[in-house]
This record gives C-alpha cells, structure tokens and sequence, in this order.
C-alpha cells in the first residue's frame, strides 16, 4: 500500500544531471515527502526530505510541484558512486509509518 | 555519535532455533523503528517505537516476533523458531519525536535460516 509511484529504473551518463520522479497524488497537506537511495547490500541511506517549498542540500535538489502530487529528486552531477535504489516515500497518514515501494533502480553510467 | 548500529551484522541460525538483534539508536533519537528487506524489496515496515512505547505494528509481526525497548534507548527484535521464509535483512531506523524529521537507519542484520 505504497503511496508513491515511481519507474522502476532509469540510466543517467556521469557527470549529467539525474532526474528521478515520483508521483504522490494523495498526499495530505501536512506529509512530508522523503528521499532515501539504498547501495546494495547497505541500509537506506537519507538524501533530502520537503513539504512544499523546493529544498537543497549537498547531496541534491527536491522540487515539488504546486500542487504537491509530485516530485522530483536532481543529482546535480551524478557520479557511478550515485548508482542505487532511490525511494520517495511519504507518511501512512494518521500513522508513523513510512511505507517504501520498490523504488527506482538508478544506473550511472560511465 | 556514529549512528545507528546494530548487531550482530550477519547471523545463520538453524531453523527453529531463536534470535535476538539489537540496535542501538542515535542518542536523543525517541523514535525507532524496525524494518524487513527480502531480495529485489523495499523495506518493510515491522513495528515502531515512540520511547519505550510501542506504538505500531504490522501484520507482518507474527507470534514469534517480538520486539521491546526497554528504557526508551536500545531496542532488541526477537524471532522465535525461525522459519526459512524468515531469511531477510533486517533494518532499524531512528529519528527525533518532531514533525518532519528524518530517520536515519543502520547497516541492517541479514538473517540466513537454513
């Protein structure tokens, strides 16, 4: 009962920017959306989180859309360090529970 | 502080047999949270922890599971008479008791039941 949608994978060339999407349609006006990437084999690791305005931080860029059904997670310039699972995740509303999809597979290739 | 931790990192156990994994969360960090990570999966939720109250859980969280947090620190997850389809990786996350903050999670324990 994931509420986030997302491809399954994408490709990006090193030292293009990554452009990972994520839908989140029902969101409610209070969730934040969560960005975590997991390297196999290794826990989730924290990229960046937002509610409404757009964030940066050293990592990358979360800009999402006006009317909050959408995100999108910008690897500035991505490096074959940044080939991961990328997961958008937002609140169980009413819970504190964080339900992870399957994620996007990100490849950087050389 | 060096983050979560959890231990041990690996552990093949019979089955049938029980385990016990502990994590340790980042220090004032009153929420923890226990995840499971089967191959090609996301994580999936398991329980949660406000302090020492346990506040969620999943159906996934059978009989033989069992997860306490005494004290409101270290958390320890219980299996008992471990079924092969237990064999996962099994995560805990922690984060502060404010509204939009993030969970950081440890390096996981993956459990072999053979």
């Amino acid at each position: 009962d994931a509420k986030t949608t997302q491809p399954p994978s994408m490709d990006c060339a090193e030292g293009r920017a990554a452009n990972l999407p994520c839908n989140h349609s029902t969101i409610s006006g209070n969730e934040y959306v969560y960005w975590y990437r997991q390297i196999h084999s290794q826990g989730p690791q924290y990229i960046i989180h937002g509610l409404k305005n757009n964030e940066t931080n050293e990592m990358a860029s979360l800009i999402i859309t006006e009317d909050r059904k959408s995100s999108t997670l910008i690897l500035p310039h991505a490096t074959l360090r940044d080939t991961a699972v990328y997961y958008c995740i937002v609140r169980v509303t009413g819970t504190y529970k964080y339900i992870f999809g399957t994620g996007t597979r990100l490849k950087v290739l050389a | 502080d060096t983050g979560v931790s959890q231990d041990p990192r690996h552990k093949i156990t019979k089955r049938g047999q029980n385990v016990t994994f502990r994590c340790d969360p980042i220090s004032e960090h009153n929420r923890l949270y226990w995840y499971r990570q089967t191959l090609g999966q996301g994580p999936e939720f398991l329980t949660y922890f406000q302090n020492e109250a346990q506040l969620e859980k999943s159906r996934l969280l059978s009989d033989r599971f069992s997860a306490e947090r005494p004290k409101g620190s270290f958390s320890t997850l219980e299996i008992q008479r471990t079924e092969q389809g237990d064999s996962a990786m099994y995560l805990c996350a922690s984060s502060l008791g404010l509204v939009g903050t993030e969970a950081f999670f440890g390096q996981g324990t993956r459990l072999t039941v053979v």
